[in-house]
């Protein structure tokens, strides 16, 4: 079985450019969550989304949005980068929305490697 | 901020050592997971501890929830080069966010 699919793996932008990363959760999960993992930092959370329909959302400005669509893949984009931005951003598929309790495990994808110049 | 302290931050051992992680944190979690993130990878649950106290045991790998719910470890026996990777502790508490810690970077050496 596929697990959770992120495109692409590597970008590289300019200051100012807008992005869009896409994920694809495993087949029968329905939430999907957002993570940025800066270069020698865990995972910060971003986003989850549930049934298309935004259920959290962690401590990054409104540069930063996210749509899940009707088969339960979602979208990060995030607008006016900044050098700041460059990241492994991470997408994680649950069955259910939460916090990954015993029986709510996340699964993640491989991840989007973004560098800002 | 963070939540979850990871220490150490850093490990190079020798096959065969034994070596524990820890995770500590002032706040209670409703459970805390560990992973294991290698290079060019996303993270992989090991392991999912819910109740104070608990231990897990996933092969040489011993994992156990502290009585309080606010601190974790991780022992690994007899370590071997396969685990060589970047370990990882995420608790949850309300709310959908998991809360990470910075990693513990481990090198198993043959």
């Amino acid at each position: 079985d596929a697990g959770v699919t992120q495109s692409p793996t590597h970008l590289i932008k300019t200051r100012g450019q807008h992005v869009t990363l896409r994920c694809s959760p495993i087949s029968g999960h329905k939430s999907v969550s957002w993570y940025q993992q800066v270069l020698g930092q865990g995972p910060q959370f971003i986003f989850q989304y549930y049934e298309k329909e935004e259920r959290g959302r962690g401590n990054f400005p409104d540069r930063f949005s996210a749509r899940q669509f009707p088969n339960y893949s979602s979208e990060l984009n995030v607008n006016a980068l900044l050098l700041g931005d460059s990241a492994l951003y991470l997408c994680a598929s649950s069955l259910i929305p939460g916090t990954g309790g015993s029986n709510q495990p996340q699964h993640f994808g491989d991840g989007t490697r973004l560098s800002i110049l | 901020t963070q939540l979850l302290e990871q220490s150490p931050q850093f490990l190079s051992i020798q096959e065969g050592e034994n070596l524990t992680v820890y995770c500590n944190s002032s706040s209670v979690f409703s459970s805390l997971q560990w992973y294991r993130q290698e290079p060019g990878e996303g993270p992989v649950l090991l392991v999912t501890v819910v109740t104070g106290g608990e231990v897990k045991k996933l092969k040489r790998l011993t994992f156990q929830f502290g009585d309080a719910r606010k601190d974790s470890s991780l022992h690994i026996t007899a370590a071997q080069p396969g685990d060589t990777g970047l370990y990882l502790c995420a608790g949850a508490r309300s709310g959908y966010a998991l809360n990470f810690g910075k990693g513990t970077s481990l090198l198993v050496t043959p």
